[in-house]
């Protein structure tokens, strides 16, 4: 079983429209969680980190249920700039105390269209 | 947020060659180093984790003696893919990794590498 799993897409919404993505990980002694934002050909750059309460930015809303070990991400009234890869990024700090590299899913691809 | 450099962003080599990529963390101390690989269409895959002054930890199926990385400094990371394949071409890509003042871990990625082997 993947760590990280995601639906690779891609979803095709029209501009305006609502749109949700799933991620699960398979690791219960994960930390943190993140979505990051993957444009082609680029670096990918962080959206937002994911709290257990659940976060909200603009027109971004992240969700974690640790008891499903899954996270979401919602975006709302979408733009086409919106159109890009949504990775899902799962952090696991061991008992040694040292940090991890991140592990990413394999990405969403969302495309907006006009 | 804390800015990380990668040099070169593009290389094109020949099959057998050396290709060294440098990663700087340019207002950030990095405790910690990340070199990921992302082949098309795929995720991005740790390839290694190395701390400032000690030896890299190699991710399972990561040749060492091909992927060399030395992080001399806590601004400073280089990856040298030796004799240089047209299989190993791919975007590679760092991140600093440390934490800041109110002892929060943060990690920033550089713009990445796109290597081309011919």
């Amino acid at each position: 079983r993947k760590e990280v799993e995601q639906d690779p897409g891609p979803f095709n919404v029209p501009e305006g429209a609502t749109v949700a993505f799933n991620c699960t990980y398979s690791n219960s002694a994960s930390q943190s969680f993140f979505w990051y934002r993957q444009d082609c050909r680029k670096e990918p750059k962080l959206l937002m980190s994911v709290y257990s309460s659940g976060n909200e930015d603009g027109r971004f809303t992240a969700q974690l249920n640790r008891a499903s070990q899954y996270i979401s991400l919602l975006i709302r009234d979408s733009k086409l700039s919106d159109s890009a890869t949504y990775l899902c990024v799962v952090n696991t700090l061991y008992s040694g105390g040292g940090a991890d590299g991140l592990t990413f899913g394999k990405g969403t691809h969302l495309i907006i269209q006009p | 947020g804390a800015v990380v450099s990668q040099h070169p962003s593009r290389v094109i080599c020949k099959s057998g060659t050396s290709v060294k990529i440098e990663c700087r963390s340019l207002d950030f101390q990095a405790t910690t180093m990340f070199w990921y690989r992302q082949f098309p269409k795929q995720s991005l895959m740790l390839m290694a984790t190395s701390n400032e002054g000690s030896k890299a930890t190699y991710e399972q199926g990561v040749e060492k003696d091909k992927f060399l990385i030395n992080h001399a400094s806590l601004t400073l990371s280089t990856l040298t893919v030796t004799s240089a394949h047209p299989e190993d071409s791919s975007f590679y890509i760092c991140s600093a990794a440390g934490r800041d003042s109110s002892n929060i871990y943060e990690q920033y990625f550089g713009p990445g590498t796109r290597l081309t082997v011919t």
